[in-house]
């Protein structure tokens, strides 16, 4: 079974905050994703990456950075967190040509 | 630009009888097309994909159906039970691209 880690399930940051959101995958998958999910929106990717110190922007890349250092490793960075990036926060990971891709838990961010 | 579309945003549906939701695509480019369920608080998980080459795919009480021509597909799952109330998304991918565009989701409710 793929197993994918997020490093927390509900965070509280003040405006201004430098956020780190980091996900772990322990099934060698290749690709990457990091996704916002708000209500009527649907899922809206953020940032992927399909290897290591690759990284692909997005629909919705802006007030966010990305990092992957390790394989099994995908951090999401806000460098300055607003108020309008208070979401639910998903990472998943994928394998092969048809990406089917396998989600973590989630973390609801909440900025103040 | 959604490419991807689910017009309702919510169905209720009493147990026992067919729970159908619908996805309408843009882009005639989309060969490969995947469901998603998602409780609150927790990931999408995957439940049924169908490829283009099908019009329609089996699994258990889900079944997946594609027409191309019309750019629709819909998911049946029949008899509908209480754990299935979720929110449901339908996903797109083309050709070798690694992302999945996805669609708002629908939230299902099954009523006892």
């Amino acid at each position: 079974d793929v197993k994918v880690t997020q490093s927390s399930r509900y965070l509280v940051k003040r405006t201004g905050e430098k956020v780190f959101l980091e996900c772990v995958q322990d099934m060698d998958h290749e690709n990457m994703f990091w996704y916002r999910q708000d209500p009527g929106l649907g899922l809206r990717l953020i940032y992927f990456s399909y290897d290591v110190k690759m990284k692909e922007k997005g629909d919705i890349p802006e007030g966010y950075s990305v990092s992957r250092e390790k394989k099994e490793r995908f951090s999401l960075i806000l460098e300055s967190a607003s108020t309008n990036q208070t979401s639910m926060y998903l990472c998943a990971t994928g394998s092969g040509r048809r990406n089917e891709q396998f989600f973590g838990p989630g973390t609801r961010l909440t900025v103040l | 630009d959604q490419q991807v579309k689910q017009n309702s945003p919510s169905l209720s549906v009493q147990e026992g009888r067919i729970s159908i939701l619908n996805c309408d695509y843009t882009n005639s480019m989309f060969d490969y097309f995947l469901w998603y369920k998602k409780y609150p608080a927790e990931g999408p998980t995957f439940l049924i994909s169908i490829s283009s080459i099908k019009d329609k795919n089996e699994d258990g009480r889900f079944t997946v159906f594609l027409n191309k021509s019309a750019k629709h597909l819909s998911l049946h799952i029949v008899p509908s039970q209480p754990g299935d109330s979720a929110v449901y998304f339908c996903a797109a991918s083309a050709n070798s691209n690694y992302q999945l565009i996805w669609g708002a989701g629908t939230k299902l409710i099954i009523k006892p």
